[in-house]
């Protein structure tokens, strides 16, 4: 069975641009999660969505949005970069009860 | 803000030492988790530890969980250099619906 595919693995943007990430998760998941994780903050919860609707939300502004497809395929989209915005951001796939995660190897993103 | 907190923040050893490695939480859970990450990727699942069971076992990996003091415990028996990674605790909260997670301890194994 795949893993946990996320794209693009590394990127480079400068402030004020935006951003998106994409995930696919393992086969059968119904359930994305993504977390951002940086050396201060740690990896903190950014959104999860099941089926397509967002079912909780962490404590990101309204730059950081996501959406999720009907094959579960995932997106996260980042406006309006800031210097704070560089961490690498995993994105996790689950059945969907708050099992075990399935982690992607991440996006690196560093803001200019 | 994490729920979970892992002491130590760093340890190292030598190969062949057991690691233990402790994390503490806030609010009652529905289980409690353990991932290890290695440098900069992404993270992997170790152990899920429900909150009515007290001790799992998985390979040279030993997991208690004590819900009166919301403390859980990894210890990691005769350790080889490919477990020096970072390790964290993942908590499902009762009335969360997401894993939070703490911030970490680093382990370094020395050959």
């Amino acid at each position: 069975k795949a893993g946990v595919t996320q794209t693009p693995r590394y990127l480079i943007k400068t402030r004020g641009q935006q951003v998106t990430l994409s995930c696919s998760p393992i086969s059968g998941h119904r359930s994305v999660s993504w977390y951002q994780q940086t050396p201060g903050q740690g990896l903190q919860f950014l959104f999860e969505y099941f089926s397509e609707t967002q079912r909780n939300k962490g404590n990101f502004p309204g730059r950081f949005s996501g959406r999720q497809f009907s094959n579960s395929r995932s997106e996260m989209n980042v406006s309006t970069l800031e210097l704070g915005d560089s961490a690498l951001y995993l994105c996790a796939s689950s059945i969907g009860n708050t099992g075990e995660l399935f982690f992607g190897e991440g996006s690196r993103l560093t803001v200019l | 803000s994490q729920q979970g907190e892992e002491d130590p923040q760093a340890l190292s050893i030598q190969e062949g030492e057991n690691a233990t490695m402790n994390c503490s939480y806030k609010t009652s859970i529905n289980n409690l988790q353990w991932y290890r990450q290695n440098s900069g990727r992404g993270l992997v699942h170790l152990i899920l530890i429900r909150s009515n069971e007290r001790e799992k076992h998985s390979g040279r990996l030993r997991v208690t969980l004590d819900t009166s003091k919301k403390s859980s415990s990894l210890l990691i028996t005769a350790s080889r250099a490919a477990d020096t990674a970072s390790y964290f605790c993942a908590t499902d909260a009762v009335y969360g619906n997401k894993l939070v997670f703490g911030a970490g301890t680093i382990l370094r194994v020395k050959s």
